[in-house]
């Protein structure tokens, strides 16, 4: 497809247990975006790629939640020990290029709703 | 931080009723301006934006004008329909880094 692809859908997990997201940017697109949406409330800003390299993490609530894209296309966010406060919604976002004043939009994939038992 | 304020609760409205939302904003710089929508089910997708102070972001019947003034980016639509009903976020990109900003969002529901 066309657009931005987030697997699985929906992911749940007991206490404790280590998950993995993964995201399938729009292809070609060169900056990727993690966003954690928790019920009721925008999405908030995680971390963010230009091709393979991890520009900004300083969003991570963390370092129990780590995020790769290694080959600068697909990218998973993982979380370890998972606790019950990780329960929300994974949005990841890509974008065409990654100059800091380019007025490329975000899209947006349909995002991964966690819940921890 | 930069942050993004819109006003409070769901908005309930008739068919063909004129809608506003709200939009405030708090930023260092000089960010540029978003409204997302996201349809029930769907995931969230840009609706319009603005870049400088008193550009008109403008799609689907949809308008917001950059208010430097004001720090505002009210959404207004002068005759909704059913299917106008959606989640609708603020949101802003300063252009020192290039991560969104979200406001709270709004359910906005249509009524025939």
């Amino acid at each position: 497809g066309a657009g931005v692809s987030q697997s699985p859908r929906y992911k749940v997990a007991k206490r404790g247990q280590d998950v993995a997201l993964r995201c399938d940017p729009i292809s070609g697109h060169v900056s990727l975006f993690w966003y954690q949406q928790a019920l009721g409330q925008g999405p908030e800003f995680l971390t963010y790629f230009q091709n393979e390299a991890q520009l900004d993490k300083s969003g991570l609530p963390s370092d129990r939640f780590f995020a790769e894209r290694p080959e600068g296309s697909v990218s998973t966010l993982k979380i370890q020990r998972t606790q019950q406060e990780d329960s929300a919604v994974y949005l990841c976002a890509s974008s065409l290029d990654g100059f800091v004043y380019s007025n490329q939009p975000q899209h947006f994939g349909d995002g991964t709703r966690l819940s921890i038992l | 931080g930069d942050s993004v304020t819109q006003m409070e609760g769901p908005v309930t409205l008739s068919e063909e009723a004129f809608l506003t939302i709200n939009c405030t904003y708090t930023a260092t710089g000089y960010p540029s301006l978003f409204w997302y929508v996201q349809y029930p089910g769907e995931g969230l997708q840009l609706l319009l934006k603005a870049t400088k102070a008193d550009d008109k972001g403008s799609n689907k019947g949809f308008e917001a004008t950059y208010r430097k003034e004001t720090t505002s980016f009210h959404l207004e639509k002068g005759s909704v329909q059913v299917s106008d009903s959606a989640v609708y976020f603020c949101a802003l990109s300063d252009k020192g880094n290039n991560r969104l900003a979200f406001g709270k969002g709004n359910q906005v529901v249509v009524i025939p």
